[in-house]
């Protein structure tokens, strides 16, 4: 079984500083994907960023980029430039073996201040 | 881009009633997936279908059904609704029903039902 832990229940960053999002996972499959989640008030989960346990370079995607320490079992996930918009929750998530299942993490309520 | 629809975003339902709540995705997804979302327990999985009227128990099917008659649609079922399914549900879908990961897994939620049971 998988095991998502998001230690900051809540956060804040000063609009345009950058923010590290916390996630460790605990898992015994030997390849595995982490994806992190944007959940607005509106409660739509949006995709954020995907990372394979094998991919060599660590995911970007605008300014979003996932900072992978496969040995410390960490997935970190970074927004450069942190915007208004940017205030929701995130979650953090693992799927398994097979690809069929996700386990999320409890989630980081992200507050982005003017 | 894909789309995943639900078709309430409000429902309020009475303790007994039987509910049926609808996702439909339009990208041709094999993978179909229900999960309820509450405060401090983040999403848990109810059921996941990865075929037309396959289906699979995820982590707390207890008092939930599922259907899948067509590959586009997934329904989720309460036969008697109590008060303690009062939660936000929320329906994803994916391409690919597993074999080699990778991003083409990445689940595509809907909007969300919040359901609550009076």
């Amino acid at each position: 079984a998988q095991k998502i832990t998001q230690t900051q229940p809540g956060m804040f960053v000063q609009e345009k500083e950058a923010v590290t999002l916390d996630c460790t996972y605990d898992t015994s499959d030997p390849s595995y994907g982490l994806f992190w989640y944007k959940q607005p008030s509106s409660g739509e989960m949006i995709f954020l960023i995907y990372q394979g346990s094998y991919d060599q370079q660590n995911a970007t995607e605008g300014r979003y980029s996932l900072n992978f320490q496969k040995a410390r079992k960490s997935a970190n996930l970074v927004i450069s430039a942190s915007q208004l918009g940017d205030s929701a929750m995130y979650f953090c998530a693992a799927h398994n073996n097979a690809g069929n299942m996700l386990t999320f993490g409890g989630g980081t309520r992200l507050m982005v201040k003017p | 881009d894909v789309k995943v629809t639900q078709s309430s975003r409000y429902l309020v339902k009475r303790t007994g009633e039987k509910v049926f709540l609808e996702c439909v995705q339009d990208m041709d997804h094999e993978n179909m997936f229900w999960y309820r979302q509450d405060p401090g327990l983040g999403l848990r999985l109810i059921y996941f279908s990865y075929d037309v009227k396959m289906k699979e128990k995820g982590d707390i099917p207890e008092g939930y059904s599922v259907s899948r008659e067509k590959k586009e649609r997934f329904s989720l079922i309460l036969e008697s609704a109590s008060t303690n399914q009062t939660s936000m549900y929320l329906c994803a879908s994916s391409l690919v029903a597993g074999g080699t990961l990778g991003s083409t897994d990445t689940q595509y939620f809907g909007p969300g039902t919040r359901l609550t049971v009076l």
